[in-house]
């Protein structure tokens, strides 16, 4: 079945980084793209970006655009997402989510997620 | 970006009730080439990530029970509960994935009452 197990919690100063992994299993990551949302304490959830299956392309949120780097590892059916230059603004749970697969619009869905990796920043 | 709201924030149902939620999208995400709506519903328990319920506005995702369903068009979009059961409590978020950035709403808390 399919499953997608995130690495654990990071506590992180401002002005550092942090690299979130997102192993699959179940599925081929290189068939599914792989979206990265974040939700912060009592906020919405917030689309960060994604990782297009196939071309490896990405898009990002403007929000963010600059600051965050998504990519994956085939060979470790693994999907990461850095974010950097961080603030207190950034502590939040961030989730993968596989893009469904069926169309070219459904790759837009998120029918599988990770169990959220929190991320603390503070100083 | 689109606005996704939500409406209303909280409610509480009595078991075997119905509950309903609105969403509006502050454009329409009605998609002229293919007749269809780019929103989604997902559900959220305390302490896990989100299910998927319905996408295209209407369709159910596998599996899931056939007491929830979603209605609605352009920029107006309702998910309904037909008959509340516990396991149904939950934050529940609307999504457009019409554009980037793929914006949600607020959510909307169901409890039991």
């Amino acid at each position: 079945q399919v499953q997608l197990v995130q690495s654990g919690a990071e506590v992180k100063k401002p002005g550092a980084s942090v690299k979130v992994s997102c192993k699959a299993s179940g599925y081929t990551i290189t068939s599914y793209n792989m979206h990265w949302v974040r939700q912060a304490p009592g906020q919405r959830l917030e689309w960060m970006g994604w990782i297009n299956a196939g071309s490896s392309n990405t898009k990002y949120s403007q929000k963010f655009q600059g600051r965050v780097t998504i990519t994956r590892d085939a060979s470790a059916n693994t999907a990461y997402m850095e974010l950097s230059s961080l603030r207190s603004e950034d502590t939040a749970v961030y989730y993968c989510a596989r893009g469904m697969g069926s169309d070219q619009w459904l790759v837009r869905v998120k029918d599988y997620w990770g169990q959220g990796t929190p991320v603390t920043v503070s100083s | 970006d689109i606005v996704m709201t939500q409406s209303p924030d909280s409610l509480a149902v009595s078991l075997g009730e119905r509950a309903t939620i609105s969403c509006k999208s502050s454009q329409s995400v009605l998609y002229s080439s293919n007749n269809k709506n780019f929103l989604a519903w997902y559900q959220q328990k305390p302490g896990q990530p989100p299910k998927l319920l319905i996408y295209w506005a209407s369709t159910r995702e596998s599996g899931v029970p056939d007491r929830f369903s979603g209605s609605g068009s352009g920029t107006d979009f309702t998910l309904t509960i037909s008959s509340l059961q516990a396991e149904d409590v939950a934050v529940y978020y609307c999504q457009q994935y019409f554009t980037t950035p793929f914006t949600f709403g607020p959510g909307t808390k169901v409890d039991i009452k």
